[in-house]
């Protein structure tokens, strides 16, 4: 299994171009989150998703839009990229039974909008 | 809407000394406090949890303590070592799905 995958590692944008930060799995987890990790803020959530059509916006979803349209894809979509979205992103995936709350996450993608 | 208040944000110790950082929660519904480990430019990676039915959980050097009537929960860290240097990070799952994150503490071990 690779686990939970984000691409890409590293992207610079400039102020009001849209992207979109892709994010799978392949342990057929049915909960998927994104994150932003600042200095000083820790993990904060952004949007979540318990199951395939299902999602939910977490503490800080302004300017990010999200979609399962599979269990093993859930994409983040910046759609008018602002230098407040700087930040690390991270994608995290659980368990649908047993430890369903024990959330792993993919290896993040560094953003920086100019 | 739920919250998670970490503390110390910074925390230096010397080597072979206990640390101790403390947590607390908003959401009375929460069930599930794990605790993440974070070395610099990595992902987080989960060190210990503990569930709502448990007061308290160790594992070797580690061990988590839960006080549900209180909202709080800490980590302990015995004969600390070098390597045991990363932030640190508390989080509370509430039956909503959603995982909330404190604010990290930044562990020091000076050799």
């Amino acid at each position: 299994n690779a686990g939970v995958t984000q691409t890409p590692k590293f992207q610079v944008l400039k102020t009001g171009q849209s992207m979109t930060l892709q994010c799978a799995q392949d342990m057929n987890h049915e909960y998927m989150s994104w994150y932003r990790q600042d200095p000083g803020m820790g993990l904060r959530l952004i949007h979540y998703s318990v199951g395939a059509g299902i999602t939910d916006q977490g503490e800080v979803p302004n300017g990010y839009n999200v979609s399962r349209s599979t269990t093993e894809d859930f994409p983040l979509r910046l759609l008018s990229a602002a230098p407040s979205q700087t930040s690390v992103y991270f994608c995290a995936s659980s368990y649908s039974t047993g430890r369903k709350e024990t959330q792993y996450f993919g290896p993040g993608t560094r953003l920086l909008v100019l | 809407g739920e919250n998670v208040e970490q503390h110390p944000s910074t925390l230096s110790v010397q080597e072979g000394d206990s640390a101790v950082i403390k947590c607390t929660y908003s959401d009375s519904a929460s069930n599930y406090f794990p605790w993440y480990k974070q070395e610099l430019g990595k992902r987080p990676q989960l060190i210990i949890d503990i569930r709502s039915n448990v007061g308290e959980k160790k594992d070797q050097r580690i061990a988590v303590t839960l006080n549900k009537t209180a909202k709080h929960f800490s980590l302990h860290i015995t004969e600390t070592q070098p390597e045991d240097s990363a932030v640190y990070f508390c989080a509370a799952f509430s039956n909503t799905g959603k995982l909330i994150f404190g604010q990290g503490t930044t562990l020091q071990v000076k050799p």
